[in-house]
């Protein structure tokens, strides 16, 4: 079956720090992947998406680039802000007929400190 | 710009009850999902739901669930009998096409607290 491993947090950074959050996945068929963002009290907001692979997705400052030899779509962060503070959470859909179901990784709970 | 909203945003409920959960997808939108998140835990795929009938489930969506679309705008997730393990976030989400290239977009959320 289809599965997504992130890694666990939370992960608490300073301001303008580097952010990196790994994921790795499994999949049966050729998966588009993911990144979502949940904001404290809000639903989930697709932040970039990478549909083959090396394929970067990029939105916000935040970058991760498709791995197929890897299986990995590490999502990275040159320089944080405290509005980045969220869960993120990784995920796949595999192509087939019945609806494309999305498949996520535990969730990240990023925190930036000021 | 449209989005996917929810009601209620928290539900509280006593064990054996029934609950129903609702969604108004986005208006153009043809695919529906439910999914739900148990605190701490990864958020799960429920149902998918396309032409009026169900396209996919998982093993967590038994007897005790079922979604209808009652009007062409509503979409709802019903638990016939609800029990404590039920507690979670439920996240409604539609998509405009086929193909994952097209973006799932979620709703705020239902937390169903069971007691």
């Amino acid at each position: 079956g289809n599965s997504v491993t992130q890694m666990e947090g939370p992960v608490t950074l300073s301001e303008e720090a580097f952010l990196t959050i790994n994921c790795t996945y499994t999949a049966t068929g050729y998966p588009s992947l993911f990144w979502y963002v949940q904001y404290p009290g809000e639903g989930l907001q697709l932040l970039l998406k990478a549909t083959k692979a090396d394929d970067k997705g990029s939105n916000k400052g935040f970058e991760a680039t498709y791995r197929k030899e890897t299986t990995s779509f590490h999502l990275e962060k040159g320089s944080v802000q405290v509005s980045d503070s969220a869960v993120y959470f990784c995920a796949l859909s595999v192509l087939q007929a019945a609806g494309n179901k999305l498949t996520f990784g535990g969730g990240t709970r990023v925190l930036v400190k000021p | 710009e449209p989005e996917v909203t929810q009601t209620p945003s928290h539900q509280v409920t006593q064990m054996g009850q029934e609950v129903i959960l609702r969604c108004v997808p986005i208006s153009n939108h043809l695919y529906f999902y439910w999914y739900r998140q148990i605190l701490g835990q990864k958020v799960e795929f429920l149902v998918s739901f396309y032409n009026n009938e169900i396209s996919e489930k998982s093993e967590i969506f038994d007897d005790q669930f079922s979604v209808e679309r009652p009007d062409g705008s509503n979409f709802t997730l019903k638990i016939r009998s609800t029990k404590l393990e039920d507690s979670a976030m439920y996240f409604c989400a539609s998509r405009l096409l086929a193909g994952s290239n097209n973006e799932q977009f979620f709703g705020p959320g239902t937390r169903l607290t069971v007691l």
